[in-house]
């Protein structure tokens, strides 16, 4: 099973910041949390990853809690082309089986 | 080149035919994946390499299923006598090393009629 948990499916309007949740409530102190997203007919695309620090690229944000137990992803400024399924994953840098869940689907409306 | 490169884009076989199915990761990757995404599922891992290491292949469904990465650069997925469920999007996936971002490639879309 996943060890994540995400909502099925989130709206945002366009140019809006969209504020992604991930629970991970089992996470081990050396795991990190990613990020991907896939647009329709694509493979993932990494977007972002961390461990305790919130981190920013020029995709997105990552917000991590405290306590490391849930986390968000803040796409600042939304387009319609950020319209994708979101995944968010933990493991470890030497882990190499990733298990991934539904996602959420993310759907920018104009 | 600069991202992952699968061939077939997509493939159309007949129920019991063999088919091979190709991964030509980013240069230099010591990580290499295979996953498969049924229409509306998630991903389901299938088999890892990494380096010269025996590969994990805990995810292969079934043993119709195998594959290879020769030199440590291009692999290559076989199913043998293929079956309406395995009809799906293969895809492949690499990285420098197991703690960075995967690259993913846009997939092999698998038809068995």
């Amino acid at each position: 099973d996943a060890k994540t948990t995400q909502p099925t499916s989130m709206d945002c309007a366009e140019g809006r910041a969209a504020n992604l949740p991930c629970n991970h409530s089992t996470i081990s102190g050396n795991e990190y949390v990613y990020w991907y997203r896939q647009i329709h007919s694509q493979g993932p695309q990494y977007i972002i990853h961390g461990l305790k620090n919130n981190e920013t690229n020029e995709m997105a944000s990552l917000i991590i809690t405290e306590d490391r137990k849930s986390s968000t992803l803040i796409l600042p400024h939304a387009t319609l082309r950020d319209t994708a399924v979101y995944y968010c994953l933990v493991y470890l840098n030497s882990n190499y089986q990733l298990i991934w869940g539904a996602g959420t689907k993310l759907i920018i409306k104009p | 080149g600069a991202g992952v490169s699968q061939s077939p884009s997509n493939k159309v076989t007949e129920k019991g035919k063999d088919v091979e199915l190709r991964c030509d990761p980013i240069s230099g990757h010591t990580a290499l994946y295979w996953y498969r995404q049924s229409l509306g599922q998630g991903l389901e891992f299938l088999i890892y390499f990494q380096g010269n290491s025996a590969p994990d292949k805990s995810g292969l469904p079934s043993d119709r299923f195998s594959a290879e990465r020769t030199g440590g650069s291009v692999s290559t997925l076989t199913i043998q006598r293929t079956q309406q469920e395995d009809s799906a999007v293969y895809l492949c996936a690499s990285s420098l090393d197991r703690g960075r971002g995967y690259t993913f490639g846009s997939g092999t879309r698998l038809t068995v009629v």
